[in-house]
């Protein structure tokens, strides 16, 4: 299987400062299709996941635009521009192009 | 808008069966594939099963496979988890989720807790 591995996995930041989060897979994530299916998910305390970044780098629909992914191959970083308090919650890394689907271990977003 | 509403959660003894059910609606269920997604209290998420539009190719993860069953019911706009020989390290929130085309997860249910205890 392949391992999604997350740092760091608790992140305290000032309100209004930029915050990222890495993802590091074990085996490339390019699918022979020529795509990566590398996804992002938010999930605020008590609530659902809710999916953020798609293949990488694209928004799912009303993200905010200071979200944004980046990487490629097996290192992948999601950043935050401005921290604001709705972001509180854990971030998951999910890797779709291998079965079977897996998920990194959680990073938990806090306000210092 | 897309609603996906998860059912037949509850407290079930080891070695136990339980049925979920997932009730999807705005937007067309059957040319979706469909996941179940689960979480065990405090913990992260793990990826359980996908199931393809048509039913005719389904994947589960390692640790499920022999005991739980993924299906779909298309004319019902119905997603299903048949889980047997339940184990203590089943328990979880288990949450239906839509894949849109080429991709996976873009909408999830708000979950159902299956806690399996003696």
């Amino acid at each position: 299987d392949v391992v999604m591995t997350q740092s760091p996995l608790s992140l305290p930041v000032t309100l209004g400062q930029p915050a990222s989060i890495s993802c590091r897979s074990s085996q490339s994530l390019v699918y022979s299709d020529g795509n990566t299916y590398l996804n992002w998910f938010q999930q605020r305390p008590g609530q659902s996941p809710r999916r953020l970044i798609y293949k990488v780098s694209n928004w799912d629909s009303g993200v905010p635009d200071r979200f944004s992914g980046s990487g490629s191959g097996t290192d992948f970083t999601l950043k935050i521009s401005r921290v604001e308090a709705e972001d509180v919650g854990v971030y998951y890394c999910m890797q779709g192009t291998h079965w079977p689907h897996t998920f990194g271990q959680g990073t938990k977003l806090e306000i210092k | 808008e897309v609603q996906l509403v998860e059912s037949g959660g509850g407290l079930v003894q080891p070695g136990g069966s339980l049925r979920l059910s997932c009730a999807a609606s705005g937007f067309s269920f059957s040319i979706h594939w469909m996941s179940w997604v689960r979480q065990a209290p405090g913990k992260g998420l793990e990826w359980v099963a996908t199931i393809k539009q048509d039913g005719s190719e389904k994947y589960h993860v390692n640790s499920v496979k022999g005991r739980f069953t993924i299906s779909r019911d298309n004319a019902k706009n119905s997603l299903y988890l048949q889980m047997n020989s339940l184990r203590v390290e089943d328990t979880a929130v288990y949450y239906c989720a839509k894949n849109p085309p080429g991709d996976y997860l873009d909408c999830w249910g708000q979950g159902t807790l299956v806690t399996v205890a003696s």
